[in-house]
């Protein structure tokens, strides 16, 4: 299975940009990166995914490096209520797989 | 409004009960999941269907059995078999190669 690397806690200032790193280094061609977020004991929350390309959405973006082996998710404009556990995981694009999930990264915004 | 419900959210039980943890979908979803979270942990995967009748072990299997009768479906049982049951667990679906869909969770704690 495909592991996902990433550090165990950042902090970042409220108002300024999020920046949480995921290494990917074994992710093969048929494998999407997925971006879930989770608020203190509520289910997790989809964030963005993407292949190769870099993604944006409402919530966030991602770039993910020329040579996929990792990627970054940047929320903009880090608000209070951006404080949770973010993960990121790989989704190949065979469907028939099961889904495993890290430890991810606890991200706290500092007021 | 579409979504996925687990019920109840707070159980307990006594040691050596089973009890089953409900999971219902009104997304049309193939796929259905279960995890285990422990506090401070990520997610491990318990079982995972990708459709009626069938249904796959996931990383930490022993102690769980799962059903999946109907679509909508997923109960899990969490039987006597497994020695540490007091956990948060959370149901999620997922349609095709989409993004997942998790419920609120239920946090089981033995007595």
């Amino acid at each position: 299975d495909a592991k996902t690397t990433q550090p165990t806690s950042m902090d970042c200032a409220e108002g300024r940009a999020a920046n949480l790193p995921c290494n990917h280094s074994t992710i093969s061609g048929n494998e999407y990166v997925y971006w879930y977020r989770q608020i203190h004991s509520q289910g997790p929350q989809y964030i963005i995914h993407g292949l190769k390309n870099n993604e944006t959405n409402e919530m966030a973006s991602l770039i993910i490096t020329e040579d996929r082996k990792s990627s970054t998710l940047i929320l903009p404009h880090a608000t209070l209520r951006d404080t949770a556990v973010y993960y990121c995981i790989f989704v190949s694009n065979f469907g028939n797989e099961k889904l495993t999930f890290g430890t991810g990264t606890r991200l706290t915004i500092i007021p | 409004d579409g979504g996925i419900t687990q019920s109840p959210k707070y159980l307990f039980r006594k040691e050596g009960q089973n009890v089953t943890l409900s999971c219902e979908q009104n997304l049309n979803h193939d796929a259905m999941y279960w995890y285990r979270q422990d506090p401070g942990q990520g997610l491990r995967l318990i079982y995972y269907s990708q459709i009626v009748n069938d249904f796959q072990k996931g990383d930490i299997a022993e102690g769980y059995s799962v059903s999946r009768e109907k679509k909508e479906s997923f109960p899990l049982t969490v039987t006597s078999a497994q020695k540490n049951p007091t956990a948060f667990y959370l149901c999620a679906s997922r349609a095709g190669l989409r993004e997942l869909f998790f419920g609120e969770g239920s946090r089981l704690t033995v007595l």
